[in-house]
């Protein structure tokens, strides 16, 4: 298996631009996540789903984010409209729910000017 | 909710010598502790876990303990090598699915 796949792995748009960021999770596994790294923040946690439906999106920080998973194998985090301070990289994670490691995609760097 | 706390946040040590990283968590329910390393550019990986039935784990350089009482749990590395120059997160995790991060150790091992 190829792991957690993420696309783009970089990001640049100007503040008002739609930005979508997209995640394969890894096949089999119904857990997925999507994280958000700064150096100010650290890792967060913005939403995770379990077999396709959120379960908790208490960290998506406004309504310009949103997260769908339309199916196992693919699932999208967008900002809209995107501001500089969303400028992050964003992580997507996965794992089963019989083993207890999640693994991690190489992230997207995104970067709002 | 869960709050995860993990010192120090940089760790410079010689090439050989011991390194110690340590997390206190705030919420008993949590039984899952993970701990991963993350390279530049690169996402976090597992490298040790421990589940909250357990005292101690080893993995060959590194160990993890977890005091349930204390709510801390810290890692262990070894005979350090400049190769585990990285950044180093903890993290809890209840049978909610979700893990809440610490903040990160930024580990450099000096040749």
């Amino acid at each position: 298996d190829a792991g957690v796949i993420q696309s783009p792995r970089h990001e640049v748009t100007e503040m008002g631009q739609e930005v979508t960021l997209r995640c394969k999770p890894i096949s089999g596994h119904d857990y997925l996540f999507w994280y958000r790294q700064t150096m100010m923040r650290g890792l967060e946690l913005l939403i995770y789903f379990n077999n396709n439906v959120p379960i908790d999106d208490s960290g998506m920080p406004e309504d310009r984010f949103s997260a769908k998973m339309p199916n196992a194998s693919f699932s999208t985090l967008k900002i809209q409209p995107s501001e500089p301070r969303d400028s992050a990289v964003y992580f997507c994670a996965s794992r089963w729910t019989g083993n207890t490691e999640a693994f991690f995609g190489q992230g997207t760097r995104l970067t709002v000017v | 909710g869960e709050n995860v706390e993990q010192h120090p946040s940089t760790l410079s040590v010689q090439e050989g010598d011991s390194a110690v990283i340590k997390c206190t968590y705030s919420d008993s329910a949590s039984n899952y502790f993970p701990w991963y390393k993350q390279e530049l550019g690169k996402g976090p990986q597992l490298i040790i876990d421990i589940r909250s039935n357990v005292g101690e784990k080893k993995d060959q350089r590194i160990a993890v303990t977890l005091n349930k009482t204390a709510k801390h749990f810290s890692l262990h590395i070894t005979e350090t090598q400049p190769e585990d120059s990285a950044v180093y997160f903890c993290a809890a995790r209840t049978n909610a699915g979700k893990s809440t991060f610490g903040d990160g150790t930024t580990l450099t091992v000096k040749p």
